[in-house]
């Protein structure tokens, strides 16, 4: 059970925009940055946003970050088939001892 | 450039202590604000924090696997060792270590490929 909640699978056609929201609690999101990451079939995961909205350099802009309160969402429009991944927020929790939590994963079908 | 690749066993027996090693390139662990951690991911499960080690010797830990884990580094070796002790099949996975950025503490931006262990007798 993630101490992030994130739905299990999302899809939308080619060219489409599609979100994927990440819910929390005041101990991780609610006071703390969020960041995103994306893994591929059989590869390591790949951070896409860091800080709620900032982009490494190489990441496209479409794919954006949000947060408000203790939820935060990532946003991916102009889907192309290459988008077909899982996608993991993750961020600090500053709960009982200061930790780094992930959400359990959600599956984009670029349909 | 910045890259990181993991080492170790590929099979552990139940009860017996895992070591793997993080060698990295491109940095160095010795600079202000960066980290490298340890990520493991069951096979078709989520991914799962276990470690993180800063520049000054800050240690965190899963507070969930804290009691089993080591996390250290050698900086002059460019590298960063986690031991895990009473290995059991559930902690079969692919274990991952990963640059954390100066830029952003909870981050990590650059990830090695990953290494599976199996545990099994």
């Amino acid at each position: 059970q993630s101490v992030l909640t994130q739905p299990p699978s999302v899809s939308a056609a080619p060219g489409q925009k599609v979100t994927i929201s990440c819910s929390g609690s005041s101990s991780n999101i609610g006071n703390n940055y969020v960041s995103w990451y994306q893994q591929l079939p059989g590869t390591a995961p790949k951070l896409l946003i860091y800080d709620n909205n900032k982009r490494p350099s190489g990441i496209p802009d479409r794919f954006s970050g949000s947060k408000s309160g203790t939820s935060a969402t990532l946003g991916i429009t102009g889907l192309q088939t290459g988008d077909e991944a899982d996608y993991y927020c993750g961020t600090w929790d500053s709960s009982l001892s200061a930790d780094v939590v992930f959400g359990g994963g959600t599956k984009l079908t670029v349909l | 450039q910045i890259t990181l690749k993991e080492s170790g066993p590929t099979l552990v027996k139940p009860t017996q202590t895992l070591t793997l090693t993080c060698t990295f390139s491109g940095f160095s662990l010795s600079t202000s604000g960066v980290g490298v951690g340890w990520i493991r991911q069951p096979p078709g499960k989520a991914l799962e924090w276990l470690a993180l080690i800063y520049w000054d010797d800050d240690k965190r830990y899963s507070p969930s696997l804290k009691s089993r884990l080591t996390i250290t580094k050698d900086t002059s070796k460019n590298q960063v060792v986690l031991t895990m002790t009473n290995m059991d099949p559930v902690d079969t996975a692919t274990y991952y270590c990963a640059h954390s950025p100066a830029y952003s503490f909870d981050a990590f931006d650059i990830w090695g490929q990953g290494t599976m262990v199996t545990v099994s007798s």
